[in-house]
């Protein structure tokens, strides 16, 4: 149990183009669903916090209107990259709250990796 | 910034237990010590969480200390597959909580 995935695993596109990755919890429901950002040789950092049915929580330093979070269900959270450039290749992952599942901890997607040309 | 300092590498023999040891001398008294571990370009995988008691799970063990400023994950035999970058975090119970990553442990199990 507590699976969560990432869609697409990996992902190619222009400069200037909006790239969407999907996060969902497989067999639990996650109220909360976090996304973090990761490049390469460092740690992972916390880019916002998402709240199943409202507006999500940015980090700062992490442009909004930039990186859309939309947190519809309790099962699926998605993550669209604006107007993409280059610096914003990077490995992008998802984790969600297992509380539903009577866990105390986060279950992390597989993440997505998305290179700008 | 994260709470937790860690040594940046570790090697271990396989079939060995690996120890790997993390500072935390800042926590507060309703934070748990959670560890995680990231495989080569994978998202990461939760191992085990604790408040003060010493904790086993099928995966490792978790001492922490009685002043709780530190802990060490103990891996009871160690194999290839746990060669990855160990991270020690501190935060309040439950997984709504926000994970503030540092830079972790590379652990390398060699054959």
């Amino acid at each position: 149990g507590a699976v969560v995935s990432q869609h697409p695993s990996w992902v190619i596109c222009k400069s200037g183009t909006s790239v969407k990755i999907e996060c969902r919890s497989l067999d639990f429901q996650a109220t909360t669903m976090f996304w973090y950002r990761q490049f390469p040789k460092q740690s992972l950092m916390l880019m916002a916090t998402s709240n199943e049915g409202s507006k999500a929580t940015y980090e700062q330093g992490v442009e909004k209107d930039k990186f859309l979070i939309n947190h519809a269900s309790l099962t699926l959270s998605t993550l669209t990259v604006t107007s993409a450039h280059p610096e914003d290749s990077s490995f992008y992952i998802c984790s969600a709250d297992g509380a539903s599942g009577n866990t105390d901890t986060q279950y992390f997607g597989p993440g997505t990796r998305l290179t700008v040309l | 910034d994260a709470k937790t300092t860690q040594p940046t590498s570790m090697d271990c023999a396989e079939g060995r237990a690996a120890n790997l040891p993390c500072n935390h001398s800042t926590i507060s008294g309703n934070e748990y010590v959670y560890w995680y571990r990231q495989i080569h370009s994978q998202g990461p995988q939760y191992i085990i969480h604790g408040l003060k008691n010493n904790e086993t799970n099928e995966m490792a063990s978790l001492i922490i200390t009685e002043d709780r400023k530190s802990s060490t994950l103990i891996l009871p035999h160690a194999t290839l597959r746990d060669t990855a970058v160990y991270y020690c975090i501190v935060t309040g119970q439950g997984g709504s909580e926000k994970l503030v990553f540092g830079k972790g442990t590379k652990l390398t199990v060699n054959p």
